[in-house]
C-alpha cells in the first residue's frame, strides 16, 4: 500500500526566511497531493494541494512543488511570519483514501 | 460557518465506560473518517465509510467500532474505554474519498480515567 514519509519532524526559522518541507510517496498512481496547516489547539485546513497533472502550484506565499519522477512533492514557505507557526501535514492519495505523512512542527523565530 | 461538527469538545470518562463520539457533517458528503492523534504519530485513520451503513476498518480499528445510519451522521463508539485510547479525535468528510480535501471537525479530546 501507499506510504507517505514526511521530513523533517521540526523546522524552525527565522522570521523572514522561507521554509521547505519535503514528502516522498511510495504508490505511482498516487494523483492527489494536499496540504494541511494545524494551528494548536485547531482543526487541519486545507491550505494547498496539487494534482499529478502539475508541477507547480502557488497561493500567495506558499507554493507546492511535485516531481513525480522522484515520488516526492514539497511545501515551501515564503517570507514566513509568526502565524506560520503550526504543524503542516502532507498527504497522498489515489482516488481511494489520503495517506498522511507525520507532520512537521514549524517553528517561526522572532 | 461549521461544516463538520463534532458534538464534545473535551470528554472525561471511567475505564470500561462504553464511549459515543458523534460527528455531523452538512456538506452532503458520501465519505466520513475517524482519526486519533496523539503526539509524534500524526493522523491514525481508526474507520471510514463511504456510505450510509457501510462502513470499513482503517489502519487502527482494535477497540473501536462506527455507526453510520445517516448519512450525515458517523458515531464512533469505545465499547469498554481504556486508558491507552486518551487521545484527540478528529472527525472528517469529504465528496471523493481520495480526490478532494477533507474537512475536519474541531476535535473531541477524550481522557480515560
Amino acid at each position: 500500500g501507499e506510504n507517505v514519509e514526511q521530513h523533517p519532524s521540526t523546522l524552525s526559522v527565522q522570521e523572514g526566511d522561507s521554509a521547505v518541507i519535503k514528502c516522498t510517496y511510495s504508490d505511482s498512481a498516487s494523483n492527489y497531493f494536499p496540504w494541511y496547516k494545524q494551528e494548536l489547539g485547531k482543526r487541519p485546513q486545507l491550505i494547498i494541494d496539487i494534482r499529478s497533472n502539475v508541477g507547480e502550484k502557488k497561493d500567495q506565499r506558499i507554493a507546492v512543488t511535485l516531481n513525480k519522477t522522484a515520488k516526492h512533492f514539497s511545501l515551501h514557505i515564503t517570507e514566513t511570519q509568526p502565524e506560520d507557526s503550526a504543524v503542516y501535514f502532507c498527504a497522498a492519495s489515489n482516488n481511494y483514501q489520503l495517506i498522511w505523512g507525520a507532520g512537521t512542527k514549524l517553528i517561526i523565530k522572532p | 460557518d461549521v461544516k463538520v461538527t463534532q458534538s464534545s469538545r473535551y470528554l472525561v470518562k471511567r475505564t470500561g465506560e462504553k464511549v459515543f463520539l458523534e460527528c455531523v457533517q452538512d456538506m452532503d458528503h458520501e465519505n466520513m473518517f475517524w482519526y486519533r492523534q496523539d503526539p509524534g504519530l500524526g493522523l491514525r485513520l481508526i474507520y471510514f465509510s463511504y456510505d450510509v451503513k457501510m462502513k470499513e476498518k482503517g489502519d487502527i480499528p482494535e477497540g473501536y467500532s462506527v455507526s453510520r445510519e445517516k448519512k450525515e451522521r458517523f458515531s464512533l463508539i469505545l465499547e469498554s474505554a481504556s486508558t491507552n485510547q486518551t487521545s484527540m479525535y478528529l472527525c472528517a468528510s469529504s465528496l471523493y474519498p481520495g480526490d478532494d480535501g477533507y474537512t475536519f471537525g474541531s476535535g473531541t479530546r477524550l481522557t480515560v480515567v
